[in-house]
């Protein structure tokens, strides 16, 4: 069960978009439309952000959007805000009905 | 309100065994399935187990599989995980979370607690 590779960080300034990938494989990302992301802030738990690759559960900002192509999934922030700052992690199904995560990253605005 | 709580956590010797519990509450528990995800200090999220709304499939990760046992109690609105002959890299923040649907893994972990610590060291 690898991790998912995502960025360690990508930065944006106020107003800007923002785009985080997490790239698998054929037998987690790219097999299946499971795939789901999470905010977290320092100290706090994490929040669901996107589920089902392009998602939103109610009451997230339609700021936020998901994608998929082949192995990669994709999170994007419009109009970054200074709350958007925070670590971003990725999760898919897996192939053995297990479910793995990204290895992070870390979202600075600037 | 919805709300997860995790208790159970402490400090543990290599090889000894710890029980955590989740007590949820503001949502039909045995219509949901549920998932322990842990973070050790300073580093990303891990998936550790899952088990089905009515508790009778569970799943784990490969790194705890044979040591940790998830169950749940839907009289009491509990879900427990048990961790037997830990190790130090078992180290880690230890949340409980509600899956969005009675089958776990697919559909995104919409309720999460505010984890219990579990640190193994002698």
């Amino acid at each position: 069960q690898s991790a998912l590779t995502q960025p360690a960080s990508v930065s944006g300034s106020p107003g800007q978009s923002i785009t985080i990938s997490c790239t698998g494989t054929s037998s987690d990302v790219g097999g299946y439309n499971y795939v789901s992301w999470y905010q977290q802030h320092p100290g706090k738990a994490p929040k669901l952000m996107i589920f089902e690759v392009n998602n939103r559960p109610s009451g997230v900002s339609n700021r936020f959007s998901g994608s998929k192509s082949g192995n990669t999934a994709s999170l994007t922030i419009s109009g970054l805000q200074a709350e958007d700052e925070a670590d971003y992690y990725c999760s898919s199904y897996t192939s053995t009905s297990t479910s793995c995560f990204g290895g992070g990253t870390k979202l600075t605005v600037l | 309100e919805v709300q997860l709580l995790e208790s159970g956590g402490g400090l543990v010797q290599p090889g000894g065994s710890l029980r955590l519990s989740c007590a949820a509450s503001g949502f039909t528990f045995s219509n949901y399935a549920m998932s322990w995800v842990r973070q050790a200090p300073g580093k990303g999220l891990e998936w550790v187990s899952a088990i089905s709304a009515s508790g009778a499939t569970t799943y784990y990760a490969d790194s705890v599989k044979g040591r940790f046992t998830i169950s749940r109690d839907n009289s009491k609105n509990t879900l427990y995980l048990q961790l037997n002959s830990l190790r130090a890299e078992d180290t880690a923040v230890y949340y409980c979370a509600k899956d969005r649907s009675r089958i776990p893994l697919y559909y995104g972990l919409d309720v999460w607690g505010q984890g219990t610590t579990v640190t193994v060291s002698s």
